[in-house]
């Protein structure tokens, strides 16, 4: 079985301060781990993905994630906010023998100008 | 077009009507995903196909879903005798592995249907 969990519901940041949107898996395998991001009446955009090979990786629009194998976490960075910023983000693992995706449920980042 | 695409935007049928959703996945991709979203919740898996094969049909909530990609390219959720609780986001996903390989391929989405059942 494998699942993802958000725990925070809702995030509020500056623009120009830090961003982290946190993010916790659950694989019975090696995790493939993916970030999206969902703008309002638009599908899920693809952000960054951790296969293999170095822990930080780096994605569109400045973003970036840090995979946790100990902690089994992959939260979402950015160093810079940006009002443009705003959506609701979506982490989502699938074991390296699985094809289908499982989704958190999203939180909604909100920065302000 | 280079991305997914996904036909109607948005669907409003009364309780007990049959529906036809279809996506058109970018081109030459094998894989094809049909993932629900139920509002205020993330995605969840409903079929797979490779090619025209439906090889995962495991999220399907009931016998009244059914998918299908006959030519390997074109996909269509038909929903039939619609219920309130089919009510949400239906989005279609696909990427580019190749036949029987799992691979580390992302899957692109696109921009999904609104389905309303009054």
């Amino acid at each position: 079985a494998q699942s993802v969990a958000q725990p925070e519901d809702q995030v509020n940041v500056a623009e120009g301060n830090p961003l982290t949107v946190k993010c916790t898996y659950s694989v019975s395998g090696n995790p493939y781990l993916f970030w999206y991001v969902q703008y309002p009446n638009r599908g899920l955009q693809f952000l960054l993905k951790y296969i293999t090979g170095d822990n930080l990786v780096k994605g569109s629009y400045g973003f970036e994630a840090e995979f946790n194998k100990s902690q089994t976490s992959f939260h979402l960075k950015k160093p810079s906010a940006l009002v443009s910023d705003s959506a609701l983000y979506f982490c989502a693992v699938r074991d390296i023998n699985d094809y289908k995706l499982s989704f958190g449920a999203g939180t909604t980042v909100t920065v302000r100008a | 077009g280079a991305g997914v695409s996904q036909s109607p935007r948005y669907k409003v049928a009364k309780r007990g009507q049959d529906v036809a959703l279809r996506c058109d996945p970018i081109s030459g991709h094998v894989s094809l995903f049909w993932y629900q979203q139920a509002l205020g919740q993330g995605p969840e898996f409903l079929t797979y196909f490779q090619n025209e094969a439906q090889l995962d049909k495991s999220g399907l909530p009931s016998d009244r879903f059914f998918a299908e990609r006959p030519e390997g390219s074109v996909s269509t959720l038909k929903i039939q005798r619609t219920q309130q609780e089919d009510s949400a986001v239906y989005l279609c996903a696909s990427s580019s592995s190749l036949a029987g390989g799992i691979g580390t391929d992302t899957q692109y989405f696109g921009p999904g249907t609104r389905l309303t059942v009054l």
